[in-house]
């Protein structure tokens, strides 16, 4: 068991551009679930996957954000035409019946 | 809405010193409550958790928090804290613990001094 691993760790893109970041979740977890930290924040939560199916997006969640688990496996998570404010850490965690397991995050700045 | 506030940004401790960080939630419900310690580069490792039971919680790394209803508070205590304790340290609140959709509050800092 390796943990939840997150790729890529870092991302910079220019403003408008799309990226997609992967969540592994840790081996036979069922709920995978993505947040956000700003700076000087705490995480904040976006969705969440039990098996294949998204369950749950907040309201921060807005369209140009979508996330997918398609074999109940990985995640990930696509940001289109990103903006300024969407520069953040992306949090992954997963669990199975209990606490959630956190990633290391991806850290996106977008210029 | 539930909501968590932890009223100090920043703490410092001499090492060796005693360690409380404070942590006040606002739920409808019976909470779920959690302590997340953050390193640098690091992701969120769980430190403790409380539902029910005993209201004194025991958890890794020689941490322990309170809960104590009538405050609508959940200290988290350390009897003597080390160099390596240094990291950000977040509350947070859930619905039960199969779902980990979180509210965190916004962290305390700590700064352990030799």
């Amino acid at each position: 068991d390796t943990g939840v691993s997150q790729d890529p760790r870092h991302k910079i893109t220019k403003r408008g551009q799309n990226v997609t970041f992967r969540c592994d979740p840790i081996s036979e977890h069922n709920r995978l679930y993505w947040y956000r930290q700003t700076l000087g924040q705490g995480p904040e939560f976006l969705t969440y996957f039990q098996n294949e199916a998204q369950l749950e997006k907040s309201r921060l969640l807005s369209d140009r954000f979508s996330a997918e688990r398609p074999k109940g496996s990985f995640s990930t998570l696509e940001i289109q035409r990103t903006e300024q404010g969407d520069s953040a850490m992306y949090l992954c965690a997963s669990s199975f019946g209990g606490p959630a397991y956190f990633g290391p995050g991806t850290r996106l700045t977008v210029t | 809405a539930q909501s968590v506030t932890q009223p100090d940004i920043h703490i410092t401790v001499s090492e060796g010193a005693s360690l409380e960080l404070r942590c006040n939630y606002s739920y409808g419900a019976t909470p779920y409550l959690f302590w997340y310690v953050q390193s640098p580069g690091q992701g969120l490792q769980l430190l403790l958790k409380y539902f029910s039971g005993d209201t004194l919680v025991q958890g890794i790394k020689g941490f322990e928090a309170e809960f104590k209803r009538s405050q609508s508070s959940f200290n988290l205590r350390k009897p003597s804290v080390h160099w390596s304790d240094a990291a950000e340290y977040f509350c947070a609140v859930g619905p039960n613990f199969g779902n980990e959709k979180l509210t965190f509050g916004t962290g305390t800092r700590l700064t352990i001094i030799p």
